[in-house]
C-alpha cells in the first residue's frame, strides 16, 4: 500500500460549485498533514496545514479523520483560479521526511 | 528575499555525463531537500540536510550526491546521467524539520537525459 493515495481525477467543476476530495495515508503514526497546491509546470506551494480539529481558510476547509486515516479538502464557490493540482502531504517518517500523494487535479469550468 | 533559487531551469544531458544542479536559499533555513517529480508519481525525496555539514538519504538516492558546506547552498550532483533520471527536480527548504514547518520550493529544474 502506498504511503499516501489520492484519486488523480481530473475533477471537472463548474464555476461556483463545491468540490471535495480525500486522501488516505497508510502510517497510523503520522503526525502532520498538509495540502499543497501546484499549478501547471510550477513548484508546489503550501495551501494549508490540517489540524486534528479541522481548519478553514476562506473557501477552503480541511479535515482529518485519524480513525479512518484520511484527510479531506473541500473548496466552496469554486473560482477559475482554483484550477490546479492539490497535493496531499503527510509527515510519515518523523521530523525530516514528507510523503507526497500524486495529487488531485481540479479543473474549474466557466 | 529571493526565497529558493535553482539553476539551471532546463538542461539536456547525454547518458554518462555528470552535472550539478544548484540550489540556494536566503531565508536562513536549516532544513533543505531535493525531490524529483515524474508524471503519474508524487514527489519523491532524493536527499536532505538538517544543517550545514549534515546530509542524509531519502527515498531514491541512487545516482545522486549532495553536500551542504553552507547553510545557504545545497547542490545536487548527478554522477553519470541515465535516461531514468529524466525528471523535474525541486529543491525545498524549511525553517526546521518537516514535522510542522512549511516547505518552500524552488521553481524546479527540468532535466532530460538522452
Amino acid at each position: 500500500r502506498k504511503e499516501v493515495e489520492q484519486d488523480p481525477g481530473p475533477f471537472n467543476v463548474p464555476e461556483g460549485a463545491t468540490v471535495a476530495f480525500n486522501c488516505t495515508y497508510s502510517n497510523s503514526a503520522s503526525q502532520s498533514f498538509f495540502w499543497y497546491r501546484q499549478d501547471c509546470r510550477k513548484e508546489p506551494k503550501l495551501l494549508m496545514s490540517v489540524y486534528s480539529s479541522g481548519n478553514e481558510d476562506g473557501r477552503f476547509t480541511a479535515q482529518l479523520n485519524r480513525a479512518s486515516q484520511y484527510i479531506s479538502l473541500l473548496i466552496r464557490d469554486s473560482k477559475l483560479s482554483d484550477s490546479a493540482t492539490y497535493l496531499c502531504v503527510v509527515n510519515s517518517y518523523g521530523n525530516n521526511r514528507l510523503a507526497f500523494g500524486k495529487g488531485n487535479q481540479v479543473v474549474v469550468i466557466p | 528575499n529571493a526565497g529558493v533559487t535553482q539553476t539551471p531551469k532546463f538542461q539536456v544531458l547525454k547518458t554518462g555525463q555528470s552535472m550539478t544542479l544548484q540550489c540556494a536559499q536566503d531565508m536562513n533555513h536549516e532544513y533543505m531537500s531535493w525531490y524529483r517529480q515524474d508524471p503519474g508519481m508524487g514527489l519523491r525525496l532524493i536527499h536532505y540536510s538538517v544543517g550545514a555539514g549534515i546530509t542524509d538519504q531519502g527515498e531514491v538516492p541512487n545516482g545522486y550526491n549532495v553536500s551542504r558546506s553552507t547553510t545557504e547552498d545545497f547542490p545536487l550532483r548527478l554522477l553519470s546521467a541515465a535516461p531514468s533520471q529524466t525528471s523535474v527536480y525541486f529543491c525545498a527548504s524549511s525553517l526546521g524539520g518537516t514535522g510542522s514547518n512549511e516547505q518552500y520550493f524552488g521553481p524546479g529544474t527540468r532535466l532530460t537525459v538522452t
